[in-house]
């Protein structure tokens, strides 16, 4: 079975600063996406970023960058010039691509508060 | 296009009692997951269902159940209700049947047990 790990519970930030969130999974599997979702206080999950295993090139979308290591089962999310909307609780979550569905795994989520 | 929608937003039920949540996917979508959010536990995969069918299942007691029908929409049902079945449940739709397809979460629904 798969396992997502996030260690940092909290993290904070000032407002333009850079913050990164760490996350390792563990997977004996080869083929699999990887995600971050934002959960802010209205508890909407939004996808905010998601990676192939099969890229090696890591993904970014505006703010948000990944830095992939896939022999370390390691999935950092960098948030660059961080904004008040920013504040959320983040998740790390796993998906297979050798088992049919669309069944995610989550880690345990990073509380992320950005300062003015 | 309309985005997941759940109902009810919340829910108080008594120990012992059954409730039966409702999860309407986005229009086209034909997969539902399912997924319990606890302080203590975090997300965890409840079910999934494409086409009608279960197609996964996580690890949680038999009092817990779905149903998909033919429009696609969802619900769940979990009977003799526990203390510890208070949690935000969440359901999450996609349009296909692999995991290329992006996975859009509704808002959820808070269910309290006393």
């Amino acid at each position: 079975a798969q396992t997502v790990t996030q260690s940092q519970p909290e993290m904070s930030v000032q407002e333009a600063e850079t913050v990164t969130l760490s996350c390792t999974y563990d997977t004996s599997e080869s083929d699999y996406y990887l995600f971050w979702y934002k959960q802010p206080p209205s508890r909407q999950m939004i996808l905010v970023i998601r990676q192939e295993a099969y890229k090696q090139q890591n993904a970014t979308e505006n703010r948000f960058s990944v830095n992939f290591q896939k022999a370390a089962k390691s999935f950092s999310l960098k948030i660059s010039d961080s904004q008040l909307g920013d504040a959320a609780m983040y998740f790390c979550a796993y998906r297979s691509e050798e088992t049919s569905g669309s069944r995610l795994t989550f880690g345990e989520g990073t509380q992320l508060t950005v300062n003015p | 296009k309309a985005g997941v929608t759940q109902t009810p937003r919340y829910l108080i039920k008594t120990r012992g009692q059954q409730v039966t949540l409702s999860c309407s996917p986005i229009s086209g979508h034909r997969s539902v997951s399912w997924y319990q959010q606890t302080p203590g536990q975090g997300l965890q995969f409840l079910f999934e269902y494409f086409s009608e069918t279960q197609r996964n299942k996580g690890n949680f007691p038999g009092r817990f159940s779905g149903r998909q029908f033919s429009n696609s929409r969802s619900e769940m049902n979990v009977s003799t209700l526990e203390l510890g079945d208070s949690a935000l449940y969440l359901c999450a739709s996609s349009s296909g049947a692999n995991s290329h397809y992006e996975q859009y979460f509704g808002p959820g629904t808070r269910l309290t047990v006393t």
